[in-house]
């Protein structure tokens, strides 16, 4: 079966820090892969998406994320981070039967 | 355009009650899933549903069921509720095709006592 793991749990930066999470897949087809995040108290809201092409995808709010197929990785970035990136993060792929399936999510928590 | 509405969003329940949930997709969206998000985890795939048909099922119990309406609008039930179903059940719908993801309901927050 297929599952997605996400390296941490929780982790706290301070303003302007750059964030790297760590997500890896198990499926070894043709992936689809998302990145999610849940803000204090509201709905799911996709961040980025990979399908296919240029594995580096540009996502809202400065999000990027690169895919690593060798490594079936798809980690998150940003360069540098806002209060307001406070939020949990999930992983997600999409599978041959087009179900997602999430990570266990990252709190994400900054610093003023 | 409206998201994808979910309803209600808070539900108390005791156990062993049998509980509806409701989901409208956005409009034009086909595919409706349901997911279950206990506090601490990531969402868990409960069903999938495509054209009124079911397309997938987690690994969940029988006393869990859904179905989708012609107009693609869904019900997640769930019979003889116990203290671990407790959790926020969310819906999300999309064209039903490979290159979307899916879009997100606020959630329904069911509690049972």
């Amino acid at each position: 079966a297929q599952s997605v793991s996400q390296h941490n749990h929780h982790v706290i930066l301070s303003e302007a820090a750059s964030l790297e999470l760590g997500c890896n897949y198990s499926y070894g087809g043709t992936v689809n892969l998302f990145w999610y995040v849940q803000y204090p108290g509201q709905h799911l809201q996709l961040l980025l998406k990979y399908f296919s092409g240029d594995p580096l995808v540009k996502g809202i709010k400065g999000f990027e994320a690169e895919f690593i197929k060798s490594k079936f990785s798809f980690n998150l970035r940003k360069p540098s981070v806002q209060w307001s990136d406070t939020a949990e993060y999930f992983c997600a792929v999409k599978d041959r039967d087009d179900k997602i399936i999430f990570g266990k999510g990252t709190r994400l928590h900054i610093l003023p | 355009d409206a998201g994808v509405t979910q309803s209600p969003t808070h539900l108390i329940k005791t156990r062993g009650q049998h509980v509806t949930l409701r989901c409208s997709p956005i409009s034009g969206h086909k595919s409706v899933s349901w997911y279950q998000q206990v506090l601490g985890q990531g969402p868990q795939f409960i069903f999938q549903y495509y054209e009124k048909e079911e397309r997938g099922r987690g690994n969940f119990p029988d006393r869990f069921s859904a179905r989708q309406f012609p107009n693609y609008s869904s019900e997640l039930n769930v019979n003889a509720l116990l203290l671990g179903d407790s959790a926020l059940y969310l819906c999300a719908s999309s064209l039903g095709d490979r290159v979307n993801g899916y879009t997100f309901g606020s959630g329904t927050r069911l509690t049972v006592v």
